[in-house]
């Protein structure tokens, strides 16, 4: 089972930021919160991760909570090419196994 | 963009053929992966590799097989297609030296098998 708990579904109008919740209430301290989307049809793909500090790259922003037990992903102007499903995962870095759950469905509106 | 392809993209085939399912990376990536998602379901690991002649099986159970022969290479096999191997496969690779372990997917082969 996988050990996050995202929404099934998420709508942003876009333009707007959209913020991706994800609860890892059972992290451990070697545990990194990775983020990866999959656009319809297509492979998934790696978007940001980070392990307590908030991190930002040019897709997307991390927001970490203090006690780890939950996370944000920040897409700060959603577009359309932005929706996909989005997959919070927790894994230890050198962990080569990816549990991927069911993820979020996000539907950016025009 | 990574470098990481599959072929065929679609498969459409009838029960008891066998089939190959051809991924290729060049990357020079160590590990490779691969991934079976029904639709609209969740990704599972069937297989992965370490490395050339290193084959492990995954969370879920699979009944098709792999080879690593070439770092390049990691084809995937059903000696007898059924109705219940109809999904997505994806196979992935990561960099043995990447610190941030991220794996790289390429876009899949539908497999339908009538």
């Amino acid at each position: 089972d996988a050990k996050t708990t995202q929404p099934p579904s998420m709508d942003c109008a876009e333009g707007r930021a959209a913020n991706l919740p994800c609860n890892h209430s059972t992290i451990s301290g070697n545990e990194y919160v990775y983020w990866y989307r999959q656009i319809h049809s297509q492979g998934p793909q790696y978007i940001i991760h980070g392990l307590k500090n908030n991190e930002t790259n040019e897709m997307a922003s991390l927001i970490i909570t203090e006690d780890r037990k939950s996370s944000t992903l920040i897409l700060p102007h959603a577009t359309l090419r932005d929706t996909a499903v989005y997959y919070c995962i927790v894994r230890v870095a050198w962990d080569d196994k990816i549990i991927f759950g069911k993820g979020t469905r996000l539907h950016i509106l025009p | 963009e990574a470098d990481i392809y599959q072929t065929p993209r679609y498969l459409v085939i009838g029960t008891g053929k066998k089939i190959t399912l051809e991924c290729s990376q060049t990357m020079g990536h160590d590990k490779m992966y691969w991934y079976q998602q029904d639709p609209g379901m969740e990704l599972h690991l069937i297989h992965y590799s370490y490395g050339v002649n290193s084959t492990e099986k995954g969370d879920l159970s699979s009944e098709s097989t792999v080879s690593r022969i070439r770092t390049e290479h990691f084809p995937l096999t059903l000696e007898s297609a059924r109705p219940s191997h109809t999904s997505q496969y994806l196979c992935a690779s990561s960099d043995e030296g990447d610190r941030d372990n991220e794996q790289f997917f390429g876009p899949g082969t539908r497999l339908t098998v009538l």
